[in-house]
């Protein structure tokens, strides 16, 4: 059972657009998310985080929407770069719990 | 190096035979986390370690083995490697600064098992 859930596996998108990468979950415990972003070869970078006491957090070009009512959070970036080409995963904790469940992960490609 | 660091970064070993993956880090740490990478399935939870002599089982845990001696080492050891256990593995770790620590991932390794 997936109890965090990406969509889509890719996403194109032009550089200087946005771009905007989903993730739902169905665990009502969540309460603590965070994205990942992912270049071959490497680890796993931690990107930006959110609170469920928070609907929105930014980070400079960065932004993570959660509605809590939807189990839906996103990620926007604005304006996509082409180094920000990567794998992104979404990934959600709850209470004092120090495990991370991931989702499948969003293939994102800007082009030029 | 200061960071976390996983050896070997590749591997090809035959089915039945045990192998060893290494995680280092220098940050001391209390959590260690053992993940690994499928198409498909995103990034799943092996294995973790909030502290020396203290291991827990994460999603998929069978097949494989793990000790915390130390603080800076987490070692993950598959004592029959079978072809399904062919994938990308990573080490993570965290410090103890509340939920809203981060993880921190090493570099990976690629096990291929033939």
């Amino acid at each position: 059972d997936q109890q965090v859930k990406q969509n889509s596996p890719s996403l194109s998108v032009q550089e200087g657009r946005i771009s905007i990468l989903n993730c739902d979950y169905t665990n009502s415990m969540f309460d603590y998310f965070l994205w990942y972003k992912k270049y071959p070869a490497e680890g796993p970078t931690f990107l930006i985080s959110i609170s469920s006491i928070k609907d929105k957090n930014e980070d400079g070009r960065f932004t993570v929407f959660l509605n809590k009512s939807a189990k839906h959070l996103s990620l926007h970036i604005v304006p996509s770069q082409p180094g920000d080409s990567a794998v992104y995963f979404c990934a959600a904790t709850f209470g004092t719990a120090s495990k991370l469940t991931f989702g499948t992960g969003t293939r994102l490609q800007v082009t030029l | 190096d200061a960071g976390i660091t996983q050896s070997p970064r590749y591997k090809i070993t035959e089915t039945g035979r045990q192998v060893t993956l290494m995680c280092h880090q220098t940050w001391s740490h209390s959590y260690m986390f053992w993940y690994r990478q499928d198409l498909g399935h995103g990034l799943r939870l092996i294995y973790y370690s909030a502290a020396a002599d203290i291991t827990d089982k994460g999603e998929v845990p069978d097949g494989y083995v793990v000790s915390r001696s130390k603080t800076e080492n987490f070692p993950l050891t598959l004592e029959s490697a079978t072809r399904s256990q062919t994938s990308v593995y990573f080490c993570a770790s965290r410090g103890t600064s509340g939920i809203t620590s981060e993880q921190y991932f090493g570099p990976g390794t690629r096990l291929t098992v033939t």
